[in-house]
């Protein structure tokens, strides 16, 4: 069984460039979330997906951000013209929900960005 | 709003115990405890759905009380691989997570 995985799990890029990272959820789990993590923070969290759907979208997502998840198995999220505030990890999830209820996260390892 | 994570930090030697502490100013549905290792992923602990809900996973348990909008974890007789940053989150979808509790756990 594997986990959940993303790619890269580096990268550097220029101010101005644009970025987009790659999750693969576990294949069982209908949830894919993303979020971000700084330096000494909680991840926080950025989008989410149930099967091909994005349901909600933090507030503090900017039009820079875009994420997508088209046939319900892997997602992107693209960040348009980086800024060095965009520098952190981006983390990716997924879990099993049913209604409601939604089950444990389970998180990949993670994309370092670094915008220089 | 995010949920408020104490102690900050802790240091413990092996064999000790410890409490983390969460607590939410809002109504809390469900509580995840997480653990992160400096580089590494956030690791899931447990879950807890229910007030009054209690949950152990080798020496480490949690308990959750709904009413007081608080869920704390309980670390027994701590090893030195429960190092690292503690997480609480809270919320049924998405999850708002606290600052954390580092963890150190020396020889």
């Amino acid at each position: 069984d594997t986990g959940v995985s993303q790619n890269p799990r580096h990268k550097i890029t220029k101010r101005g460039q644009n970025v987009t990272f790659r999750c693969d959820p576990i294949s069982e789990h209908n949830r894919l979330y993303w979020y971000r993590q700084t330096l000494g923070q909680g991840p926080e969290f950025l989008t989410y997906f149930q099967n091909e759907a994005q349901l909600e979208k933090s507030r503090l997502l900017s039009d820079r951000f875009s994420a997508e998840r088209p046939k319900g198995s892997f997602s992107t999220l693209e960040i348009q013209r980086t800024e060095q505030g965009d520098s952190a990890m981006y983390l990716c999830a997924s879990s099993l929900a049913m209604g409601q209820l939604s089950y444990e996260q389970y998180f990949g390892p993670g994309t370092r960005l670094t915008v220089t | 709003q995010q949920p408020v994570q104490s102690p900050q930090a802790v240091i413990l030697r092996e064999g000790e115990d410890a409490v983390i502490n969460c607590s939410s100013s809002k109504a809390l549905y469900s509580v995840h405890w997480y653990r992160q290792k400096h580089g590494e992923a956030p690791v899931f602990l447990m879950i807890l759905l229910k007030g009054g809900e209690q949950k152990g996973h080798e020496k480490i348990s949690a308990s959750f009380n709904e009413k007081k909008q608080q869920s704390s974890l309980y670390l027994t007789a701590s090893q030195l691989s429960y190092s690292g940053t503690y997480f609480c989150g809270q919320g049924g979808s998405r999850l708002t997570f606290g600052e954390g509790t580092q963890l150190t756990v020396n020889p």
